[in-house]
């Protein structure tokens, strides 16, 4: 009965290759995210989705491709990995785009650990 | 440009002990500022605060905001290891809808 869930929990894959990482929520929430973790901990939005429609975009490489194919759902390809890309990235939920503090509350899954070699 | 500062950035206290996290923040149009606790894998909320000076509780945690100085406490009494963790504050950023700015996070580390 997980909220928030995301596979794999580790990614560990060589320079050059593609790599998904996907996403599912089972909170009934319209809007999901994608952060990204670095090794100083910062937590940094990447994309949000709102009922399957992109809202942010953040200055990410295009080598970064999300894709919700329906709102449970939010998918993150990578393609060309780089050493750079290796951090923990973090899907997210909220009940609706924010439009009040009520949906401004986050539901974390438990992150995927990405290591580039 | 919004910015959110959290210090300590590391403590170590042993268990019984009160610890006080601060939260600063600077955003043109404040609208909430959120406490995370990450132990390890996904950070899970703590607090939604959006007015001065009401303190939210939560068993041995609480948090106060302060809207005319720009910062937040979050306190928590008599520690125990499983507090141990990397707490996170947050503010929503001003221009946009749907992005949370997070500060860097303060480890706090509970021994026996």
């Amino acid at each position: 009965d997980t909220a928030v869930s995301q596979t794999p929990k580790y990614l560990v894959t060589q320079m050059g290759n593609d790599k998904s990482i996907k996403c599912e929520q089972n909170l009934g929430h319209d809007t999901m995210y994608w952060y990204k973790q670095d090794s100083k901990k910062f937590l940094k939005i990447m994309f949000s989705y709102n009922n399957k429609e992109l809202i942010i975009n953040e200055t990410v490489p295009n080598r970064f491709s999300p894709k919700s194919p329906d709102k449970a759902h939010l998918n993150l390809h990578i393609n060309s990995l780089e050493l750079g890309d290796s951090a923990v990235y973090f899907c997210a939920s909220s009940q609706d785009f924010f439009d009040s503090p009520s949906n401004e509350k986050l539901f974390f899954g438990s992150g995927t650990q990405l290591s580039v070699l | 440009e919004d910015k959110v500062v959290q210090s300590p950035l590391s403590l170590v206290v042993h268990e019984g002990d009160t610890v006080t996290l601060n939260c600063s923040y600077e955003v043109t149009n404040f609208r909430s500022l959120l406490w995370y606790k990450q132990e390890k894998k996904a950070p899970t909320f703590l607090f939604m605060l959006t007015s001065s000076g009401i303190e939210k509780k939560s068993g041995r945690l609480s948090s106060i905001l302060d809207k005319k100085e720009l910062f937040s406490i979050l306190n928590i009494t008599a520690t125990q290891t499983g507090d141990s963790a990397v707490y996170l504050c947050a503010v929503p950023e001003t221009d946009s809808w749907g992005k949370l700015q997070f500060g860097a996070g303060t480890q706090v580390v509970v021994t026996p």
